[in-house]
């Protein structure tokens, strides 16, 4: 199975900043098959980008995606302070689909 | 809109079984395959496997194979996820989510996702 990688672990950073979080496969995920999801604590995980760089629903353009092959990586422009969380990307191109073990993003 | 809504917190024995129930609606329930996808305790996201409600074909973790079964109650529009002999390693909240096409296979992103049910195995 694909294994993904996510650095940093945490990411300290203030409101207004940007954020790039990475995610690395260990070998190449099938086509734009990269999703990536926020989870805020004692909730569950909740759509952010699919296709690399496909917001979902009701997701503001300060979140964007990008990547092919083994790296992606995931920019917030502006950090807001309703985007401190964890963010997880998942690889749907080969089975089992696989999560990274996240990024933590916190107010520095 | 689309609601996923689960069964409630559970506490079992190891070797016990839990069923978990994920009510789904807003949508046309036989239309959408539905995952569970369990997170332990401080830990990432784990794929436990996947039904599809239209033709009940199941696909299943392979560390999970021959404990895990899924089903559907199309009259309740409610999906359930059987896992026995438990472990507790099998400690974790468990999640239902929705494919985000109709009639997809089993290896698709998730666009909807249920609040989480905790199963505490402890003895």
């Amino acid at each position: 199975e694909i294994v993904l990688t996510q650095s940093p672990g945490t990411l300290s950073l203030s409101p207004g900043e940007r954020a790039s979080l990475s995610c690395r496969a260990s070998q190449s995920v099938s086509s734009t098959y990269l999703a990536w999801y926020q989870q805020k604590p004692g909730q569950a995980p909740s759509l952010l980008m699919y296709g690399v760089s496909s917001r979902a629903t009701g997701i503001p353009d300060r979140f964007s995606g990008s990547g092919s092959g083994t790296d992606f990586t995931l920019t917030i422009s502006r950090l807001e302070p309703e985007d401190f969380a964890m963010y997880y990307c998942q690889q749907y191109g080969s089975s089992p689909q696989t999560f990274g073990q996240g990024t933590k993003v916190e107010i520095k | 809109q689309v609601q996923l809504v689960q069964s409630g917190v559970e506490v079992k024995k190891p070797g016990a079984s839990v069923k978990v129930s994920c009510k789904a609606s807003g949508y046309t329930f036989s239309s959408y395959g539905i995952s569970w996808v369990r997170q332990a305790p401080g830990q990432g996201l784990e794929w436990v496997g996947w039904l599809s409600v239209n033709n009940g074909k199941t696909k299943y973790a392979e560390k999970l194979q021959g404990r895990v079964s899924m089903t559907s109650d199309t009259s309740t529009s409610t999906v359930y996820m059987e896992l026995r002999s438990l472990r507790s390693d099998d400690t974790a909240v468990y999640y239902c989510a929705r494919d985000p096409l109709p009639f997809s296979s089993w290896v698709v992103y998730f666009d909807y996702w249920g609040q989480g049910t905790l199963v505490t195995v402890s003895s």
